[in-house]
């Protein structure tokens, strides 16, 4: 079964653009959530859909915004990008959300903004 | 609000040395602990978890107890390998909140030969 798939897997934008980033959840599963990755953060939880809602969200600005499609699969869109939005942008995917249900993660989507 | 503390790193360990790596959690709920793992270039994988009080996840010659009394779930492995160097993150969830899981800062582990 394939895994996690998110594309671009690297991405160099300038400050001020915007950008969207996919991620294709395990063939299945139907909860998809979003991690940003930085050297000094850590790993922080952005947002979480199931069935096309957003059911969970983190402390992110308004300029992060995401979605998800009828197929599972989902975007997240980062506006008006700052220097400090340079990241891995992880996605992860589970059966349907549930305490229990492991996450697999993607490989990430590397974000320069210069 | 939920947190996981655990030293930075960066590691280093000769092989076959004994690797602990400390973590220790704040909930606001009862929550479910996991290890990660993140080799260079890649996602990450769950490397194991423990549910309740007590119970001890292990995978790959890796273990961690959960201890409720003191908020800990320390990594532990008897003789590290190599293929061992990663990054290793400390996770926990809480019930209601879906699948928002909080991180520790993750500690860099590099075993020599």
């Amino acid at each position: 079964k394939a895994g996690v798939t998110q594309t671009p897997r690297y991405l160099i934008k300038t400050r001020g653009q915007q950008v969207t980033l996919s991620c294709s959840p395990i063939s299945g599963h139907r909860s998809v959530s979003w991690y940003q990755q930085t050297p000094g953060q850590g790993l922080q939880f952005l947002f979480e859909y199931f069935s096309e809602t957003q059911r969970n969200k983190g402390n992110f600005p308004g300029r992060f915004s995401g979605r998800q499609f009828s197929n599972s699969r989902s975007e997240m869109n980062v506006s008006t990008l700052e220097l400090g939005d340079s990241a891995l942008y992880l996605c992860a995917s589970s059966l349907v959300g549930r305490l229990e249900d492991e996450q697999f993660f993607g490989p990430g989507t590397r974000l320069t903004v210069l | 609000g939920d947190s996981v503390t655990q030293m930075e790193g960066p590691v280093t360990l000769s092989e076959e040395a004994f690797l602990t790596i400390n973590c220790t959690y704040t909930a606001t709920g009862y929550p479910s602990l996991f290890w990660y793992v993140q080799y260079p270039g890649e996602g990450l994988q769950l490397l194991l978890k423990a549910t309740k009080a007590d119970d001890k996840g292990s995978n790959k010659g890796f273990e961690a107890t959960y201890r409720k009394e003191t908020t800990s779930f320390h990594l532990e492995k008897g003789s590290v390998q190599v293929s061992d160097s990663a990054v290793y993150f400390c996770a926990l969830k809480v019930s209601g909140g879906y699948q928002k899981v909080t991180f520790g800062i993750g500690t860099k582990l590099q075993v020599i030969p």
